[in-house]
């Protein structure tokens, strides 16, 4: 059964801290990983990672994909309070062009003043 | 706006009642999606339409049945509502692979 493993549930770190999150998957076959983020409302999209030792970046915020050891890191430097939220790990396992989406469960970053 | 948007934001209702949430997307994307997410924050599909056409039913009880009138809107309707259902429903809508997700409708069931 296909699976996405995110680590760890949970995280309380302090404001200028540096955070690493986890995302792990098995899947019959692979189309792409995608990072979201979750604060009150709805998920909003991070990044979308297809290729191997590509990093992509957005701000404080980067992410990298290992389809060898079938993983991913997301990367947050010098945290602030406004990225507390839920951040949630999703595969598309193309087995069909449906972009049906596996998430994990998600990891709680707290970040305190 | 551009935007995936879901009415309404909260629903609170009775057992055994019938229920529907409406989505809108104005984005042009031609596949739609209806998610729950669970009091544990977990996120699982439930149906995907493209271009009107049911593409994804996973297992979920027959009493939601999606509809999808044209591509641009994919409404969900609940009948007889149990405790259970109890959850935020998504709705998103997909473009080049990722995913744009409304702001949740928060159904409680009592």
């Amino acid at each position: 059964e296909d699976k996405v493993v995110q680590s760890p549930l949970s995280l309380v770190v302090h404001e200028g801290d540096t955070v690493t999150l986890n995302c792990s998957y098995e899947v019959t076959n692979f189309r792409s990983l995608l990072w979201y983020k979750q604060e009150k409302k709805a998920p909003t999209f991070l990044f979308m990672l297809t290729s191997s030792g590509i990093e992509k970046k957005s701000g404080r915020l980067s992410s990298i994909l290992d389809k060898k050891e079938l993983f991913s890191i997301l990367n947050i430097t010098a945290t602030q309070t406004g990225d507390s939220a839920i951040y949630l790990c999703a595969v598309d396992p193309g087995s069909s062009n449906t972009g049906k989406l596996i998430f994990g469960q998600g990891t709680t970053l707290q970040v305190k003043p | 706006d551009t935007a995936v948007s879901q009415t309404p934001k909260y629903l609170v209702t009775q057992m055994g009642n019938d229920k529907s949430i409406k989505c809108e997307q104005n984005l042009g994307h031609d596949t739609m999606y209806w998610y729950k997410q669970d009091s544990k924050k977990f996120l699982k599909i439930m149906f995907s339409y493209n271009n009107k056409e049911l593409i994804i039913n996973e297992t979920v009880p027959n009493r939601f049945s999606p509809k999808s009138p044209d591509k641009a809107h994919l409404n969900l309707h609940i009948n007889s509502l149990e405790l259970g259902d109890s959850a935020v429903y998504f709705c998103a809508s997909r473009l080049a692979g990722s995913q744009y997700f409304g702001p949740g409708t928060r159904l409680l069931v009592l």
